[in-house]
C-alpha cells in the first residue's frame, strides 16, 4: 500500500508569490491534516479535511487555505508569501481517530 | 499554541542505555499517541495510549498515561544509534464535531552515541 505523497518535496518561492502543495493520502484513508513545522514554533495544526469538508482550522490568517477533492487528495494554498512562511509543510492522513500517516513533507523557502 | 510540551529538550546517551522522556498536557483528551521524526523528515507513528489506558508496551517502547497528573512518559530501553531522532508526544481531543486537531508538543532531540 503507498504512503502519503507530497509534492513538491521542496520549492523555493519570493515574498508576494503564491504556492500550491499536494497531498496524495494513503488509499481508503478520508481524513487529511496538514501542519506547518518551523524551528520557533514547532509543529502547528493548520486544517483538516474529511470528506472534502474542512473540519477543523488552526489559528493561521486567512492566506492559508486549502480544498480536498472527491478522491481525497488534498491540496493547500499560500498566498501573499511572507518571510516568516518558510516551513517545513506536513500532510497526513488516517481513519476516524486513529493515527497519522506522515508524508515526507515539502520544504518551503521564501526568498 | 500546544498542548502537550515534553522534557527534556534534548537527552544525549550512550547505546544500550535506556531513554526516557515526558509530556505534559493540559486539557481532557481521548487519547495520547508519540512520533518520532528523522531530521527533515515526516513523523512516524510509534504507539497510542488511549485515556483508559495505564500502560503499553511495542517492543522496546514502554509508554504509561496518567491522566490525573495529565502526563506521559515514553520508555526506549537498550537504545541504539538508529534511536536518535526528534519525539512528539501529541494529543488527541474529541471535541463537538468530531475527532479534533492532533496537538504536538514541543519535542525531545535524543542522540544516542555508539
Amino acid at each position: 500500500k503507498a504512503g502519503v505523497t507530497q509534492t513538491p518535496r521542496y520549492l523555493i518561492k519570493t515574498r508576494g508569490q503564491q504556492v500550491t502543495l499536494s497531498c496524495s493520502p494513503i488509499s481508503g484513508h478520508r481524513s487529511v491534516s496538514w501542519y506547518q513545522q518551523t524551528p520557533g514554533q514547532g509543529l502547528q495544526f493548520l486544517f483538516e479535511y474529511f470528506s472534502e469538508t474542512q473540519r477543523n482550522k488552526g489559528n493561521f490568517p486567512g492566506r492559508f487555505s486549502g480544498r480536498q477533492f472527491s478522491n481525497s487528495r488534498s491540496e493547500m494554498n499560500v498566498s501573499t508569501l511572507e518571510l516568516g512562511d518558510s516551513a517545513l509543510y506536513l500532510c497526513a492522513s488516517s481513519l476516524p481517530g486513529e493515527k497519522l500517516f506522515f508524508g515526507s513533507g515539502t520544504q518551503l523557502s521564501v526568498l | 499554541s500546544q498542548q502537550g510540551e515534553e522534557d527534556p529538550q534534548a537527552l544525549s546517551i550512550q547505546e544500550g542505555e535506556n531513554a526516557t522522556m515526558n509530556c505534559s498536557y493540559k486539557t481532557s483528551i481521548n487519547n495520547l499517541q508519540w512520533y518520532r521524526q528523522n531530521s527533515g523528515r515526516g513523523l512516524v507513528h510509534l504507539i497510542l495510549i488511549r485515556s483508559n489506558e495505564r500502560e503499553k508496551h511495542s517492543g522496546r517502547l514502554r509508554v504509561t498515561l496518567d491522566t490525573s497528573k495529565k502526563s506521559s512518559s515514553l520508555l526506549i530501553t537498550a537504545s541504539r544509534a538508529a534511536d536518535t531522532a526528534s519525539y512528539f508526544c501529541a494529543t488527541d481531543e474529541l471535541g463537538d464535531t468530531g475527532r479534533r486537531a492532533l496537538t504536538f508538543g514541543s519535542g525531545t532531540r535524543l542522540q544516542v552515541q555508539p
